[in-house]
């Protein structure tokens, strides 16, 4: 069971606006930022998001994301065949201490 | 450009250990703004860290394992290897090598992320 909690699936059409969301609780949430990670099918994990809400150069800025209390949230605007990945959040958690991920949630794009 | 490289057996039995190499290219591992480390995703599954270093030495590792897991560096060669004692079948998965930048702290919380990525290594545990 993962110490973060991500809805296991999403779905969307072609240029809708997705979100996928991450819950935690305050050992993690409190104090550290969140980071996203999208997989491809087949490859390694990329860091999409960090800081809670920046994007590294080279991420378009259909991504987004934001954080409130214990929650996060992405958002995916104009979505893309491309976009079908698994996306995870991830943070560091001081109880452990060490790098906690939600389960993943597997975007679908029909 | 950097690059994260894994080596290592892709075939290990029950009860033995798990080698693994992460070789850095294009960047100096004794750069002091960053850990280094590793996380596996068994079949099918999510991401588990495993623990990760810092150049001069400094460990973390993940507490869950039981001790089973040590990170180490060589700076000499650029790179980082992992070891995995007492493995099971449960330890089969890809294992990544990872860079995170050192947290950074202000008044309002810190921050860190996995910036880069190996492209992963499959190590299947046998019974």
């Amino acid at each position: 069971q993962s110490v973060l909690t991500q809805a296991p699936s999403a779905s969307g059409t072609p240029g809708q606006w997705v979100t996928i969301s991450c819950s935690g609780s305050g050992s993690n949430f409190g104090f550290y930022a969140i980071s996203w990670y999208q997989q491809l099918p087949g490859t390694a994990p990329k860091l999409l998001i960090y800081n809670d809400n920046q994007r590294p150069s080279g991420v378009p800025d259909r991504f987004s994301a934001s954080k409130s209390g214990t929650s996060a949230s992405l958002a995916i605007s104009g979505l893309q065949s491309e976009d079908e990945a698994d996306y995870y959040c991830a943070t560091w958690d001081d109880s452990l201490p060490g790098w906690v991920f939600g389960g993943g949630t597997k975007l679908t794009v029909l | 450009q950097m690059q994260l490289q894994e080596s290592g057996p892709g075939l290990v039995k029950a009860s033995e250990t798990l080698s693994l190499t992460c070789t850095v290219l294009g960047a100096s591992i004794r750069y002091s703004e960053y850990y280094w480390g590793w996380i596996r995703q068994a079949p099918g599954k999510g991401l588990e860290w495993l623990g990760d270093i810092y150049y001069a030495g400094i460990t973390q590792d993940n507490a869950s394992l039981k001790s089973r897991v040590t990170v180490s560096v060589d700076t000499s060669k650029n790179q980082i290897h992992l070891k995995m004692t007492s493995v099971t079948v449960a330890d089969t998965a890809v294992y990544y090598c990872t860079r995170r930048p050192v947290q950074k702290c202000t008044g309002s919380g810190c921050t860190t992320y996995l910036d880069q990525w190996g492209q992963g290594t499959l190590v299947t545990v046998s019974s």
